[in-house]
């Protein structure tokens, strides 16, 4: 089956440690971003990729960090220097003009 | 800044009526609309998309897009209990890429059976 796989589902992080949240593709798009969602609140960009080995930030940047080493797969980090990182994170792929969600992960601070 | 501006709701219908979702939007050169529906901890899920002035109609969704008033709705017709859920309006500037798009803050739907 094609599609975006997110893992994990749910991920509990400590104060101060950094956390990878894993996006795979099999789609073959180029393009992929991640959003972040807070409760009452629309997606937010954090970053996006088009091509391989390239990256921008988007809206709310700070305090994480990503790669694309491969097409079909772009990590995010989400660093110790976020200060308020619980939500539920989204990682997106588009083949140019609509994008097709992951089932997301909910990341919580404890 | 660009502005997705959406009613929050909740918008309560009984079962088998038209629901009526709104969004209007800022930036007057937008290209490109979406329409996600989202349950209740689940991801986006892409229901429609319209780009040029008019009805575009797919099953029991309507799109309705106005770029002179820059409003554009979404009418679900004969609603069902499983249409509850969160509408998320998504705006782009561009015809194409995504990273440009803003989304509004969503539409709760209760169909009331």
């Amino acid at each position: 089956d094609g599609g975006i796989t997110q893992s994990p589902k749910y991920l509990f992080r400590k104060e101060g440690q950094n956390v990878t949240l894993s996006c795979e593709q099999n789609l073959n798009h180029d393009a992929m971003y991640w959003y972040r969602q807070d409760p009452g609140q629309g997606l937010r960009l954090i970053y996006y990729s088009q091509i391989v080995n390239d990256f921008q930030k988007g809206d709310i940047a700070e305090g994480y960090s990503v790669s694309r080493e491969k097409k079909e797969s772009f990590p995010l980090t989400v660093t110790s220097a976020q200060k308020n990182p619980t939500a539920f994170y989204l990682c997106a792929s588009s083949p140019g003009f609509e994008a097709f969600f992951g089932q997301g992960t909910r990341l919580t601070v404890v | 800044q660009k502005e997705v501006e959406q009613n929050s709701g909740p918008l309560s219908v009984p079962e088998g009526a038209i629901a009526s979702l709104n969004c209007t939007y800022s930036d007057r050169g937008s290209q490109s609309f979406f329409w996600y529906r989202q349950y209740s901890g689940k991801s986006p899920e892409l229901i429609m998309f319209i780009y040029s002035n008019g009805d575009k109609e797919d099953g029991r969704f309507t799109a309705q897009l106005n770029k002179a008033s820059q409003y554009v709705s979404l009418l679900i017709r004969d609603s069902q209990p499983s249409d509850s859920a969160t509408y998320l309006c998504a705006v782009n500037p561009f015809s194409g890429g995504y990273q440009k798009v803003t989304f509004g803050t969503g539409t709760k739907l209760q169909v009331i059976p």
